[in-house]
Order: C-alpha cells, then sequence, then structure tokens
C-alpha cells in the first residue's frame, strides 16, 4: 500500500541537541511539506520542496533545515537554533499542484 | 489578520444534530478549498474539496461564497464519530502549500 512513514513517533530531545525527523513516501509525489502544530492551533508551514534537490522555506524555518536528495524523502533537522521546539511535527505529500495533502502521522517532540 | 480564521468552537451538538461551520479567508485570490477532519492527537484526513458551486458528500455539505470569502461545511444527523476538529484549508495564488485555520472542534453528544 503506497503512504507517507514519518518516524519515529515520539522523539525526546535535550536542549542544544540537533535532531531529523525521518519522512518517506512512496506514492510517487512530487511535493512533500512539513508542517508544525501546537496545542490548540492550526498546522503552521516549515518548508516545502515542489522538486527533489529543491526546497523552500515556510512561514516559520527559523532553527530548522531540510534536504531533498531523494524525491522519496524529506528529512527535517530542528537545530538547537530552535528556540521552542516542543510540537507534533506532520508530514505530507501532494502530487505538485496544491491539491489535498497526505499526511503522515506525526512526530511528537518533546524536549527535556 | 491571520489568512484564515475559524471559531475554535467547542459546539457541543446532540446526535442527529445539523450543525454549521463557518471559515473566511483572507486573500481574495485564494484558489483551492478544503475542509480536513483531525482526530484527537491524529493527522488531518482530507474530509472534502470545496467547489464553487458548492458539493455534498452523503451527510457533509460544503459551500464556498467567493463574494464573501467565507467557505462553510454543513453535517447533517450528526453521528458520535464525528466528533473532531474541522480544519478550513486555503490555498492561494503564489503560494505552493496550503494555508490551515485553527479548527473548530465538534463533540457530538448521545
Amino acid at each position: 500500500d503506497g503512504g507517507i512513514t514519518q518516524s519515529p513517533k515520539y522523539l525526546f530531545r535535550k536542549e542544544g541537541q540537533n535532531v531529523t525527523l525521518s519522512c518517506e513516501q512512496n506514492l510517487n509525489h512530487d511535493a512533500m511539506y512539513w508542517y508544525r502544530q501546537d496545542p490548540g492551533q492550526g498546522l503552521r508551514l516549515i518548508y516545502y520542496s515542489q522538486i527533489v534537490n529543491d526546497f523552500q522555506k515556510g512561514d516559520i524555518a527559523e532553527g530548522y533545515s531540510v534536504s531533498r536528495e531523494k524525491k522519496e524523502s524529506f528529512p527535517l533537522t530542528v537545530t538547537s537554533a530552535q528556540k521552542n521546539p516542543t510540537a507534533f511535527y506532520l508530514c505530507a505529500s501532494s502530487m505538485g499542484t496544491p491539491d489535498g495533502y497526505t499526511f503522515g502521522s506525526g512526530t511528537r517532540l518533546t524536549v527535556v | 489578520r491571520k489568512e484564515v480564521e475559524q471559531d475554535p468552537g467547542p459546539f457541543n451538538v446532540p446526535e442527529g444534530a445539523t450543525v454549521a461551520f463557518n471559515c473566511t479567508y483572507s486573500n481574495s485570490a485564494s484558489q483551492s478549498f478544503f475542509w480536513y477532519r483531525q482526530d484527537c492527537r491524529k493527522e488531518p484526513k482530507l474530509l472534502m474539496s470545496v467547489y464553487s458551486s458548492g458539493n455534498e458528500d452523503g451527510r457533509f455539505t460544503a459551500q464556498l461564497n467567493r463574494a464573501s470569502q467565507y467557505i462553510s461545511l454543513l453535517i447533517r444527523d450528526s453521528k458520535l464519530s464525528d466528533s473532531a476538529t474541522y480544519l478550513c484549508v486555503v490555498n492561494g495564488p503564489g503560494r505552493r502549500a496550503l494555508t490551515f485555520g485553527s479548527g473548530t472542534r465538534l463533540q457530538v453528544q448521545p
């Protein structure tokens, strides 16, 4: 079955550490996205990529980095520069035109 | 002003009731509109796209009013399983990613 997989499901990070969240899709979608969701709030766009080896900053890119070396993969690194990283991180993919997304099941990151 | 605004609720309704949510968007040139459903601590899932002429999917009806820049979702004969947060989602010109509202929480009670 085609889908989008995020790992890990839960992640705990010490202050000052970088962590990388994995996102893999086998839907043959061109576009991939990272969003962050805080409790009681909507999704906010971090980064997105329309094609391999290209990506653009979203609304809240500071403290995050991404890469898109393969069509299937779009990992997100949360760096120590991100001051408040505790949140629910969602990866999504689409065919490229802004159509409905397919979401992964998310990663809950907690800073301890 | 937020790009997409929704009443956070919660809307508490009895089973079998009809409930409607509205959402307003700020960019008059927005082109695509959707409703997503999100269960507690889960990822959002596409409920339905919203078309200019309005569209229906079973108990769910979506309407778009471009002149007033709002989108609505009507749920008829509410079920307990409809309890969730409903996210209004918009895509505007020159923006290659969807913009999500903060969501409206619905609680259907027995």
